[in-house]
């Protein structure tokens, strides 16, 4: 079965950049749509954003400016860079595969772990 | 963007009574578009109903959802001790999708 294991750094300080990978195991990448979501604490869930295994990408509005998603096959990865982090960025950031299954359906499964990252001087 | 307003915010019940958690959608939406997730304290969600009202693999059949246009809800017929969970609803008929704020069911 698939697995989703987020890494990265779990402090980012303020005006930097953001960066996490995440490592996919049990299926392949070359399919489907590979996510990042976040929640601040305490609070909900904010999609941020998917890449398909072709590259091709779709954000959500409100941190388009700021995200790159990308991907790489032979690796089994992919990764989220957010620029120019302030506090309001400090959050659990799950990765998430958005799959077709059977009766055309979409959902979020599994998702990773979650990794929490603290924006702080 | 589609705006999904989760009702009540927190829900406080005893095991074995029944809750019933709503998502309002600020526009249409197809029900096959409507998913719930559950959470626990220190874990990822897990998904619970797709398409509205479709269980997902291993989830026990004292969950339902139903629903359509804008009013979605999902039913929990008797609780057990570890339905006790945040509840998100989340929409794909638009993008960006979105989650709601959370139906939190707690042990009263």
């Amino acid at each position: 079965q698939v697995q989703l294991q987020e890494s990265g750094p779990g402090l980012v300080k303020p005006s930097e950049t953001l960066s996490l990978t995440c490592t996919v195991s049990g299926d392949s990448i070359s399919s489907d749509y590979w996510n990042w979501i976040r929640q601040p604490p305490g609070k909900g869930l904010e999609w941020i954003g998917y890449i398909y295994y072709s590259g091709t990408t779709n954000y959500n509005p409100s941190l388009k400016s700021r995200v790159i998603i990308s991907v790489d096959t032979s690796k089994k990865q992919f990764s989220l860079k957010l620029t120019s982090v302030t506090a309001a960025d400090t959050a659990v950031y799950y990765c998430a595969r958005w799959a077709l299954h059977s009766g055309g359906y979409y959902y979020f499964d599994p998702w990773g772990q979650g990794t929490q990252v603290t924006v702080s001087p | 963007e589609i705006v999904l307003t989760q009702s009540p915010g927190t829900l406080s019940l005893s095991p074995g009574e029944r809750a019933t958690l709503s998502c309002r959608a600020s526009q249409s939406i197809s029900r096959s578009f409507l998913v719930w997730y559950q959470q626990k304290p220190g874990q990822s969600p897990r998904l619970l109903i797709y398409g509205a009202s479709n269980r997902a693999t291993g989830i026990p059949d004292r969950f339902s959802g139903s629903g359509s246009g804008t009013d979605f809800t999902l039913t929990i017929s008797s609780l057990e001790p570890e339905d006790f969970a945040v509840y998100y609803c989340q929409q794909y008929s638009t993008s960006p999708w979105t989650f709601g704020q959370g139906t939190k069911v707690e042990i009263k």
